[in-house]
């Protein structure tokens, strides 16, 4: 069965600087591969997908994410982190098993200190 | 409209009360979701619908009752709740179930607490 790792369960960054949020997968094929962003007490909010193709996608708001088959990664970047940012990401990995339901990671905190 | 809509957006419900949680989406999708949200964890897949009939019940309490009646709506009755069925109670549409581009599109969530 497919899983999704998120290793960090909080992260502080300050206003301005660089961010990078981990995600890894386990699947043996190719999946889908999601990022949400959750603010208190909100639904999630799609921030980017990969499908096929550029490893290198963009997203809303901002934020990148590179898939490294490699790897099992598809890490959330963001060159300069805006306070508004302060949410929590989740990873999503979608595969071809019955149904095609999401497996969401555990979730990171993200912190901006101003 | 990329929008999916749940209503309401808060409700407190004693035990033995029964209430209804709404979902609505008017983006054509075919198949819609409930997932359930306890605090700091992803949510948790609850019920699927694809073509109003539902595909996907993962082995929720007979207290939960997914109903869709028509495609564009999906209701989730409650009846004899526990305390620890408080949650964040998310919605979702998708295309369809099928593969390719089908990202699924949440509502705001329904924050439901059971005294």
């Amino acid at each position: 069965a497919q899983s999704v790792t998120q290793p960090d369960i909080h992260i502080t960054v300050s206003e301005g600087a660089s961010l990078e949020l981990r995600c890894n997968y386990s699947y043996g094929a190719t999946p889908y591969l999601f990022w949400y962003v959750q603010s208190p007490g909100q639904g999630l909010q799609l921030l980017l997908k990969y499908f096929s193709g550029d490893t290198l996608v963009q997203g809303i708001k901002g934020f990148e994410a590179e898939f490294k088959r490699s790897q099992s990664s598809f890490n959330l970047r963001k060159p300069s982190v805006h306070w508004s940012d302060a949410a929590e990401y989740f990873c999503a990995v979608r595969t071809n098993n019955a149904g095609n339901m999401l497996t969401f990671g555990g979730g990171t905190r993200l912190m901006v200190k101003p | 409209d990329t929008e999916v809509t749940q209503t309401p957006k808060h409700l407190v419900m004693g035990m033995t009360n029964k209430k209804s949680l709404k979902c609505e989406q008017h983006m054509g999708h075919r198949a819609m979701y409930w997932y359930k949200q306890k605090a700091k964890k992803p949510p948790e897949l609850m019920f699927v619908y694809s073509y109003e009939k539902l595909s996907i019940n993962e082995s929720v309490p007979s207290r939960f009752s997914p109903e869709c009646p028509n495609s564009s709506l999906l209701n989730l009755h409650l009846h004899a709740l526990q305390p620890e069925d408080s949650a964040l109670y998310l919605c979702a549409s998708s295309q369809d179930q099928g593969l390719g581009n089908n990202e699924q599109f949440f509502g705001p969530g329904t924050r439901l607490t059971v005294l």
